[in-house]
């Protein structure tokens, strides 16, 4: 059975640092991409990076190029995001998924087909 | 980056009813459009990729349609565990994935 589950979420100050760990188990861990998706309070999800499966290409959204890190961890089966001069927008649960590239015919889709349960970031002044 | 815009933003329904949810890509993503189910406190559900393709375990009421710009979401038969937040999401551009800005889906 997938399961991711991220851990490291905590209250903190604004501009301060925080990292997130995904450990993920039941597939095999090196031949995914896997990706940050965030929900801020009250509002819809939004993409935060993704990260190949040998760390050969990393994206960032442009709010937290800079900020964040992404990195992974393929002989522990783990994710982790790497927080810097964290700001009150940056409030929210963050959530690890599995970014497999599944085939329609000859044509490619990414999705993220398995998400973990979240862990909640909490950004004060 | 692409922006996507879903109509309505909030939506009510019965059970046994059908709803359409839609999905417009600011420029022509092709079919890379990912449809998903979102209820507070849990982890997003993918429904359907590549514009129409049903994720393995989804209920067949759920379908999916469009290509290009415009997509829309299908939920045939509404079913007590339907009602949540429903997002569409495009990967056409890895680099930057954005969604939809979600749709709520209540009980008339």
């Amino acid at each position: 059975e997938v399961q991711l589950v991220e851990s490291g979420g905590a209250s903190v100050q604004r501009g301060g640092s925080l990292r997130l760990s995904c450990a993920a188990s039941g597939f095999t861990f090196n031949t995914y991409r896997m990706s940050w998706v965030r929900q801020a309070p009250g509002k819809g999800l939004e993409w935060v990076s993704s990260i190949s499966s040998s760390s050969a290409t990393i994206y960032y959204r442009d709010s937290v190029k800079g900020r964040f890190t992404s990195s992974r961890d393929n002989d522990k089966n783990s994710l982790y995001l790497e927080m810097s001069s964290l700001r009150d927008d940056d409030t929210a649960v963050y959530y690890c998924a599995r970014v497999p590239l599944n085939y329609v015919g000859s044509e490619s889709y990414y999705l993220m087909d398995f998400w973990g349960p979240g862990t909640l970031v909490t950004v004060s002044p | 980056d692409i922006q996507m815009t879903q109509s309505p933003s909030s939506l009510s329904a019965s059970i046994g009813d059908r709803v359409t949810i839609t999905c417009r890509a600011s420029q022509i993503i092709g079919r890379s459009l990912n449809w998903y189910q979102h209820k507070a406190g849990k982890a997003p559900k993918v429904l359907i990729y590549g514009g129409s393709t049903l994720q393995s375990g989804v209920p067949l009421r759920f379908s999916g349609s469009g290509s290009g710009t415009d997509f829309t979401l299908t939920i045939s038969d509404l079913q007590p565990e339907d009602f949540a937040t429903y997002y569409c999401q495009q990967t056409y551009s890895p680099s930057s994935i954005t969604f939809g800005q979600g749709t709520r889906l209540q009980i008339k």
